[in-house]
């Protein structure tokens, strides 16, 4: 089965600190995306990669930036968290057309910015 | 912008009982796809559904999808404790691109 491994289930961090949130696939998947979920708005896009070192905008990204420097690693960075940015993060990977296949996700990040 | 949207907000059903979940859309689509999410946890993909599908099983669950109505629904029958999640539908977004839209789920408890 394929894999995707969140670096931390739980963390807590500071106002204005610089945040990485990492996730691993294991399985050569092409596309990985990160969502954020909050209570009352869904699963939101922030940002998804097709292909190494490149990435492409979602809903919201504003105050995120992602690197993707290997196909297996797609890293999410809150430039200088703010309390509005915490929430459940979760990334995902899919190989393939969309039309075929579904979303691998990870178990989650709950980032609780204080 | 939301693209599916869920109903009802919430179910509660004994065990045993079959649960059916409800997803509509708002523009055409190439796939509908159904997840579930234990609490707390990531999503967990349950079935896909092309736009050229009328109904697709899987294990327990029933899924159809009315193009027309733009509609889609997922049953599950003969419920269990464990199916007790919040379930999502997702639809490709709109002019194909290859990314998904969530909707809002619905959370179903099953009670024993």
């Amino acid at each position: 089965d394929v894999k995707v491994t969140q670096s931390s289930r739980y963390l807590v961090k500071r106002t204005g600190e610089k945040v990485f949130l990492e996730c691993v696939q294991d399985m050569d998947h092409e596309n990985m995306f990160w969502y954020r979920q909050d209570p009352g708005l869904g699963l939101r896009l922030i940002y998804f990669s097709y292909d190494v070192k490149m990435k492409e905008k979602g809903d919201i990204p504003e105050g995120y930036s992602v690197s993707r420097e290997k196909k297996e690693r797609f890293s999410l960075i809150l430039e200088s968290a703010s309390t509005n940015q915490t929430s459940m993060y979760l990334c995902a990977s899919r190989t393939g057309a969309l039309t075929y296949y579904g979303y691998t996700f990870g178990s989650g990040t709950r980032l609780t910015v204080v | 912008s939301q693209q599916g949207e869920e109903d009802p907000q919430a179910l509660s059903i004994q065990e045993g009982e079959n649960a059916t979940m409800n997803c509509s859309y708002k523009t055409s689509i190439n796939n509908l796809q159904w997840y579930r999410q234990n609490s707390g946890r990531g999503l967990v993909h349950l079935i896909l559904i092309r736009s050229n599908e009328r109904e697709k099983h899987s294990g327990r669950l029933r899924v159809t999808l009315d193009t027309s109505k733009k509609s889609s629904s997922l049953l599950i029958t003969a419920s269990r404790a464990a199916d007790t999640a919040s379930y999502f539908c997702a639809t490709d977004a709109p002019q194909g691109a290859q990314k998904l839209v969530f909707g809002q789920g619905t959370r179903l408890t099953i009670n024993p």
